[in-house]
């Protein structure tokens, strides 16, 4: 079975520009989370999907951020403009219906904005 | 609003050494506990979690964790350290929000 997938792996952009990354669940898997980890911090809750929706988008830092689910499969997280405070590494993550607590995790995405 | 507090950055063992990394948290009523491990270059995997029952819980990899309600702790522990297990580790709390608060991490160091 694969794992939550997450692209790119890294990616260095311009403040100003826009970065799109993407994480392909695992199949089946209706919670989708958005996680990102500031170098030599916590690991800080974006957003949290069900299926399509946004269940809890508390976690945003501002309307630079976008995330979609498309019709509740893979799911993408917009940067745009980027900021330099952006850069650190996004977390993808699943989870299975019932709470079992376990959530699967990609291998994130390191954004470096220069 | 519930936090995690990991107060070592940084842990060095010896292999074969004995193992705990602190974890201590902040909330009103007992959350449930995880703790997590990232080897380099792989996501997060799920070490253990702690919902309710026996406070002392095993996990995959030889480790364990203790929660102690009067102290607010889920301290994790490994008898003997392998080399493999050098790796970040993140406690997490949860509890009824189906959303994790993850700690910030303890980075353990394995000496041969």
């Amino acid at each position: 079975e694969a794992g939550v997938t997450q692209f790119p792996s890294h990616s260095v952009i311009e403040k100003g520009q826009t970065v799109t990354l993407r994480c392909d669940p695992i199949s089946g898997h209706d919670n989708l989370y958005w996680y990102r980890r500031v170098m030599g911090k916590e690991i800080k809750f974006l957003l949290h999907f069900v299926k399509e929706s946004k269940q809890d988008e508390s976690g945003m830092p501002n309307n630079r951020f976008l995330a979609e689910r498309t019709g509740g499969t893979y799911s993408t997280l917009k940067v745009q403009p980027a900021e330099l405070e952006d850069s650190g590494v996004y977390f993808c993550a699943s989870a299975g219906g019932g709470n079992t607590g376990e959530l699967f995790f990609g291998e994130g995405s390191r954004l470096t904005v220069l | 609003a519930q936090s995690v507090t990991q107060p070592d950055i940084h842990i060095t063992v010896s292999e074969g050494a004995s193992l705990e990394l602190r974890c201590n948290y902040s909330y009103g009523a007992t959350p449930y506990l995880f703790w997590y491990v990232q080897s380099p270059g792989q996501g997060l995997q799920l070490l253990l979690k702690y919902f309710s029952g026996d406070t002392l819980v095993q996990g995959i990899k030889g480790f364990e964790a203790e929660f102690k309600r009067s102290q607010s702790s889920f301290n994790l522990r490994k008898p003997s350290v392998h080399w493999s297990d050098a790796a970040e580790y993140f406690c997490a709390v949860e509890r009824g929000s189906y959303i994790p608060t993850f700690g910030r991490g303890t980075s353990l160091i394995v000496h041969p």
